[in-house]
């Protein structure tokens, strides 16, 4: 079960200020994910990682930004943090190529 | 970019009835299409996947049809019980690199 593992569970914060979310995987995977899910529950994906390379940013503010210090992780450090970035945070990992993505069990960020 | 609708948003069926939730996807290219289910407060899980050589795959009560002609894929519980209970996501993947998932089906089984 703890094979996508995500730190922390909550992270509340004030606006305005930085904050980031750790993902690591023992999976052996090569792809990552970040995903964000909203009060409506819409799961959307922010951005994928193949090999330390970012392939898809879909329209994220660049006050996101993802980091890979290596292929099992796939950090996400936000800037400048907004009200409307409170939410639930997933990171994903999957196999190369189309294949079944193994969750995370989320961050809650709450943005007072 | 991938369209994937999902309806219907909320289902309630009772305990032993069969639930169906329904996908449409607008880029014929996917050939990915994965269901997860979500329980209240914890992650997606993968229950069933299809690919688009496939037009039907079945594990116990859960099956999933693909029609990729009509660009559409199904969802089917039988036999539902109360722990069946959760939201389900279709999502539609073309690559691997990149997952459009639906908008979410909250299915309540009444005992």
């Amino acid at each position: 079960d703890t094979a996508v593992s995500q730190t922390p569970k909550y992270l509340v914060t004030q606006m305005g200020n930085d904050k980031s979310i750790k993902c690591e995987q023992n999976l052996g995977h090569d792809t990552m994910y970040w995903y964000k899910q909203d009060s409506k529950k819409f799961l959307k994906i922010m951005f994928s990682y193949n090999n330390k390379e970012l392939i898809i940013n879909e329209t994220v503010p660049n006050r996101f930004s993802p980091k890979s210090p290596d292929k099992a992780h796939l950090n996400l450090h936000i800037n400048s943090l907004e009200l409307g970035d409170s939410a639930v945070y997933f990171c994903a990992s999957s196999p190369s190529g189309v294949d079944t993505q193994y969750f995370g069990p989320g961050t809650r960020l709450t943005v007072l | 970019g991938e369209n994937v609708e999902q309806h219907p948003s909320t289902l309630s069926v009772q305990e032993g009835d069969s639930a169906v939730i329904k996908c449409t996807y607008s880029d014929s290219a996917s050939n990915y299409f994965p269901w997860y289910k979500q329980e209240l407060g914890k992650r997606p899980q993968l229950i069933i996947d299809i690919r688009s050589n496939v037009g039907e795959k079945k594990d116990q009560r859960i099956a999933v049809t693909l029609n990729k002609t009509a660009k559409h894929f199904s969802l089917h519980i039988t036999e539902t019980q109360p722990e069946d209970s959760a939201v389900y996501f279709c999502a539609a993947s073309i690559t691997g690199n990149q997952f459009y998932f639906g908008t979410g089906t909250s299915l309540t089984v009444i005992p």
